[in-house]
């Protein structure tokens, strides 16, 4: 299974930019790139997903790197509503959710 | 937007007791999956359906079942609820080609 890589915890300042990373070093030509958030006591909300070029989307923004191995979610300007667990995933189906990253936001 | 919805946010069952978890989806998606989450386990695939009466076993089947009668409802049955079943249940549905859509969750206690 293709599987991906994120560092377990990751900080930021309110209103400073998040750069949450993800590696799949063994990610194939027809996987799509998905990221979800996890907001306390929810379900997993879908945030964007990309094959190759980077996207935009008005919840962040999704820089692939051009081998395709590792992939960036950017948070433009966190707010303490943006603490969250952030999962990286191939798309497949069904899915399979790794441990993900969990941010803090420090206001 | 897609709409999943989970009949309850919280559930307190007995040991023994058969439980019955529903999801139901305002949109026409074909395939539906039940999760269950726990600290320092991560979200688990219990079971999925692809069509109306179709059904497949995820990773965590055991002491599970489902069922899926008509295309917007999927239903996760605990045969008999144990304690170690405790846990929260996330339905989700997916389009095909984009994200899934999660419900909020059942948090279910079993006593």
């Amino acid at each position: 299974d293709a599987k991906t890589t994120q560092p377990n915890s990751m900080e930021s300042n309110e209103e400073e930019p998040v750069h949450l990373p993800c590696n799949h070093s063994t990610i194939s030509g027809t996987d799509y790139i998905h990221w979800y958030r996890q907001l306390p006591s929810q379900g997993p909300e879908y945030v964007i997903h990309g094959l190759t070029s980077n996207v935009n989307n008005r919840m962040a923004s999704l820089a692939i790197a051009e081998d395709r191995k590792s992939s960036t979610l950017i948070l433009h300007r966190a707010t303490l509503r943006d603490a969250a667990v952030y999962y990286c995933i191939l798309r497949d189906s069904p899915l399979v959710f790794g441990k993900g990253t969990r941010l803090s936001v420090i206001a | 937007d897609v709409k999943v919805t989970q009949s309850s946010r919280y559930l307190v069952k007995r040991t023994g007791e058969k439980v019955f978890l529903e999801c139901v989806q305002d949109m026409d998606h074909e395939n539906m999956f039940w999760y269950r989450q726990d600290p320092g386990l991560g979200l688990r695939l219990i079971y999925f359906s692809y069509d109306v009466k179709m059904k497949e076993k995820g990773d965590i089947p055991e002491g599970y079942s489902v069922s899926r009668e008509k295309k917007e409802r999927f239903s996760l049955i605990l045969e008999s609820a144990s304690t170690n079943q405790t846990s929260m249940y996330l339905c989700a549905t997916d389009p095909g080609d984009y994200g899934y859509t999660f419900g909020s969750g059942t948090r279910l206690t079993v006593v």
